[in-house]
């Protein structure tokens, strides 16, 4: 079983559409959340971090579950530039270090 | 601001050669981290650079990967000999602060390996 799961899509939603991701990590002891978005053939880029108590950037949500070990991410009034794989990846520390466990990300594509 | 960059881009080698890729970080970033994305798979870490320092290696493959970061500013990422399921596209990152601070990654090596 893979520590991030993600349903791979791809979701395919029209303008204007809200869609929800959602990803299930296994280890409790993961400590940092995040959403990445990557373009085609670009590298990822930070989207949010994720908190427990959820958070809000213009028309993404981000919320994480800690008892049932999942992260979601909301996005409102989808654009066509919204289309694009979304990584959500966990964080865990160990002494000196700290690497980002990725899951294989969800494909969305925004119609017109 | 430059952002991560890598060299080269694109790499097709064959079987057996040995390839070579850069990372320059983004300038006064003292951690540097190498990620590989295999086809189909998802995004997995290499290894993790505290200025000069291995501080995780855990995720390199096996011996024929060797990383270095002398001087604790570029590093290089060295395969030899390359096998097939080398090929991949490695991507570098870096970040100021350990726990906090955003991780920002190049655009990726893109290596091919006939």
């Amino acid at each position: 079983r893979k520590e991030v799961e993600q349903d791979p899509g791809p979701f395919n939603v029209p303008e204007g559409a809200t869609v929800a991701f959602n990803c299930t990590y296994s280890n409790s002891a993961s400590q940092s959340f995040f959403w990445y978005r990557q373009d085609c053939r670009k590298e990822p880029k930070l989207l949010m971090s994720v908190y427990s108590s959820g958070n809000e950037d213009g028309r993404f949500t981000a919320q994480l579950n800690r008892a049932s070990q999942y992260i979601s991410l909301l996005i409102r009034d989808s654009k066509l530039s919204d289309s694009a794989t979304y990584l959500c990846a966990v964080s865990r520390y160990g002494g000196a270090t700290n690497k980002l466990i990725f899951g294989t990300g969800t494909l969305l594509a925004v119609q017109p | 601001e430059a952002g991560v960059t890598q060299f080269p881009s694109h790499s097709v080698i064959e079987k057996g050669q040995t390839v070579t890729l850069r990372c320059d970080p983004i300038s006064g970033h003292d951690n540097l981290y190498w990620y590989r994305r295999v086809m189909g798979k998802e995004i997995k870490f290499l290894l993790h650079f505290v200025k000069e320092s291995k501080q995780d290696e855990s995720g390199m493959p096996n011996n024929r990967f060797l990383a270095e970061r002398t001087g604790g500013t570029y590093s290089t990422l060295k395969v030899q000999p390359a096998e097939l399921e080398d090929s991949g596209v490695y991507f570098c990152a870096s970040s100021t602060d350990l726990y906090t601070g955003e991780l920002f990654f190049g655009e990726g090596s893109r290596l091919t390996v006939l």
